[in-house]
């Protein structure tokens, strides 16, 4: 058990909908980073969040936004989703100062019909 | 940008000694970082590496050797439970504590 939550675990949604995901953070981690995984691939950087401020992000068009709370937890939203968006999307938390490993959440099984 | 590349799929005998290879390319390189994945779950923390050379940690050990751009997560005295798919992963720079993920290398181990 790392500690990081995400809700929901799996989520259908169609296309051109939206979708907002959650995750609560590590006891004590002040950054947050979001994942997507596709099946049988590594999972690919969508961005990070540190002090509520987006702080990196990887190769992903704009209708992926985050959000992070004064608490550290955190949502990823998609807009006008596509089918190639369905993956699993995975949270992960750390600690900033110490900058060393990643604690990942179980993810949200994104489906996209 | 980064350009991780790891097998795809290994097979090794429960109770043997299986090495998974990673090599990269990036610039401003930062660590290296070994992650087990199970089905379905979330990956978990294996190893970081950051300066060459080997870190062991119980049957699970890693090298990296950053003028060849490469590392091998060792796992020693295979278990069933070890099936699963090993991530390595680069971070580079300082700041923003992200990593690039190769695609997994996916261990099955047979009795």
């Amino acid at each position: 058990e790392t500690g990081v939550t995400q809700s929901p675990t799996h989520l259908i949604k169609t296309r051109g909908q939206q979708v907002t995901l959650r995750c609560s953070s590590q006891s004590g981690h002040n950054t947050v980073s979001w994942y997507q995984q596709a099946l049988g691939q590594g999972p690919q950087f969508i961005f990070q969040y540190y002090r509520e401020e987006e702080n990196g992000r990887g190769n992903f068009p704009p209708r992926f936004s985050g959000l992070q709370f004064p608490n550290y937890s955190s949502e990823l939203n998609v807009n006008a989703l596509e089918l190639d968006d369905s993956a699993l999307y995975l949270c992960a938390s750390s600690d900033r100062e110490t900058n060393e490993k990643l604690f990942f959440g179980s993810g949200t099984q994104l489906s996209v019909l | 940008g980064q350009n991780i590349d790891q097998p795809t799929e290994m097979t090794a005998t429960e109770g043997a000694i299986v090495q998974i290879n990673c090599t990269y390319q990036t610039s401003g390189f930062n660590g290296l970082f070994w992650y087990q994945q199970h089905a379905g779950e979330a990956p978990t923390f294996l190893s970081y590496n950051v300066l060459d050379g080997l870190e062991e940690k119980g049957r699970f050990s890693s090298f990296l050797s950053r003028s060849k751009g490469y590392s091998y997560l060792l796992l020693k005295e295979l278990q069933m439970k070890d099936s699963a798919s090993y991530l390595c992963a680069v971070r580079e720079g300082t700041g923003a504590n992200n990593l690039f993920f190769g695609t997994g290398t996916r261990l099955t181990v047979i009795p």
